[in-house]
């Protein structure tokens, strides 16, 4: 699996869009992107994942750029809740394993 | 739909005793991961089971640990002889078998080993 980097650490203002990058530049052509969250003390979380296109669910917005080395996490009005780290992960669609990194904290002030 | 079940939420062991972990994926779910978190570390893969059968396994330590899925029940991550160095949070995760990428995570099993 394709290792990626991500920012330690992020602070977003309530109710602002928080952008959180991903770097993958050894991505392959048939792995995706995928993004968990991790609420402190809770189970990790899946929020969205994709190959190359945008894509956009109830949950967030997930921007690939055209070369696939990059991509963009978007929460459109983010909350206090939505503090957690969030974790950007790349693989083939049908590995079974999970491999987290690091993580981006992002923090959402009043 | 109930999700990922994990029990005990909390778990304290001696040193030298066993440690169970059980976890009841979510209904329709015939995939099992299990992840350890160390204090302070990020989530590492373990095992991952189907029903019956241990698909992957090359991220469970050589002794002492153990998991089973089997066809009736739970899956049970165990612990033999635990050490100090065993505590940590223990996650569960399940996904469907046609979307595999999409996995469900329980609440976690907190093991202290004192």
């Amino acid at each position: 699996d394709a290792k990626t980097t991500q920012p330690t650490s992020m602070d977003c203002a309530e109710g602002r869009a928080a952008n959180l990058p991903c770097n993958h530049s050894t991505i392959s052509g048939n792995e995706y992107v995928y993004w968990y969250r991790q609420i402190h003390s809770q189970g990790p979380q899946y929020i969205i994942h994709g190959l190359k296109n945008n894509e956009t669910n109830e949950m967030a917005s997930l921007i690939i750029t055209e070369d696939r080395k990059s991509s963009t996490l978007i929460l459109p009005h983010a909350t206090l809740r939505d503090t957690a780290v969030y974790y950007c992960i790349v693989r083939v669609a049908n590995g079974n394993k999970l491999v987290f990194g690091a993580g981006t904290i992002l923090r959402v002030k009043s | 739909n109930a999700g990922v079940m994990q029990n005990p939420r909390h778990l304290v062991r001696r040193r030298g005793q066993e440690a169970r972990l059980r976890c009841s994926p979510m209904k329709g779910h015939s995939h099992v991961y299990w992840y350890r978190q160390l204090p302070e570390e990020g989530l590492k893969f373990m095992v991952y089971l189907q029903k019956e059968n241990i698909i992957d396994e090359s991220g469970m330590p050589k002794e002492r640990f153990s998991a089973e899925f089997p066809k009736e029940g739970p899956s049970i991550l165990r612990i033999q002889q635990v050490v100090r160095g065993d505590s940590a949070a223990y996650f569960c995760a399940s996904s469907p078998p046609s979307r595999a990428y999409e996995q469900y995570f329980g609440p976690g099993t907190r093991l202290t080993v004192t």
